[in-house]
């Protein structure tokens, strides 16, 4: 059974830092592409960043530019989101989903861990 | 970037009913398009990708088709379970990956 769970997130305050984590399991993690997807309270869903199977590739959403690193670990079936100078509009809950094969959409996703960035 | 644009936002229907949800985006996509279903406090479900391909376990009611900008996803006859809000997903031409704004499928 595939599964994705995430961790680390909590509160923050403005300027604060922040590494997100999501554990994979049921499938060769090492075969995907993986992302992070993040929903404001309230609000639609944000694609944030993806990277590559062996990481060589990451892309980033225009306002995490520069703030945000996504990462992998292949030997530890692991995603990770480090996410610096946090802003009150990073507030979200953050999800890790699986792309589907060869395609940029997601047929597996994470249960979401909440992110609030808030003095 | 390409944006998504879902009509209408929000839809009132019973049981039984036919629904469909409509995504245009802002240049054609090529049906490099995903529709998700999202449930309170869940995460998002793939109904459908490549437009009209349904994700195995989806229920045969719903259904998608389109071309070039134009989308849409039906939903033949609504059950209880289907309530919830439903979003389309482009990944044509990428990044950025980018999302409707969301259409809230609601009882009436």
């Amino acid at each position: 059974e595939v599964q994705l769970v995430e961790s680390g997130g909590g509160l923050v305050q403005p300027g604060g830092s922040l590494r997100l984590s999501c554990a994979a399991s049921g499938f060769t993690f090492s075969s995907y592409w993986m992302s992070w997807v993040r929903q404001a309270p309230g609000k639609g869903l944000e694609w944030v960043a993806n990277i590559k199977q062996d990481g060589s590739e990451k892309y980033y959403v225009d306002s995490v530019k520069g703030r945000f690193t996504i990462s992998r670990d292949n030997a530890k079936n692991s995603l990770y989101l480090q996410m610096n100078s946090l802003r009150a509009e990073d507030t979200a809950v953050y999800y890790c989903a699986r792309d589907l094969g060869s395609t940029s959409c997601y047929d597996y996703w994470g249960q979401g861990t909440l992110v609030t960035v808030s003095s | 970037d390409i944006q998504m644009t879902q009509s209408p936002s929000s839809l009132s229907a019973s049981v039984g009913d036919r629904v469909t949800i409509t995504c245009r985006a802002s240049q054609g996509i090529s049906n490099s398009l995903a529709w998700y279903q999202q449930k309170p406090g869940k995460a998002p479900k793939l109904l459908l990708y490549a437009a009209s391909r349904l994700e195995s376990g989806v229920p045969s009611r719903f259904s998608g088709s389109g071309s070039g900008t134009d989308y849409t996803l039906t939903i033949s006859s609504l059950q209880p379970e289907d309530f919830a809000t439903y979003y389309c997903q482009q990944y044509y031409s990428t990044p950025p990956i980018t999302f409707g704004q969301g259409t809230r499928l609601e009882i009436k």
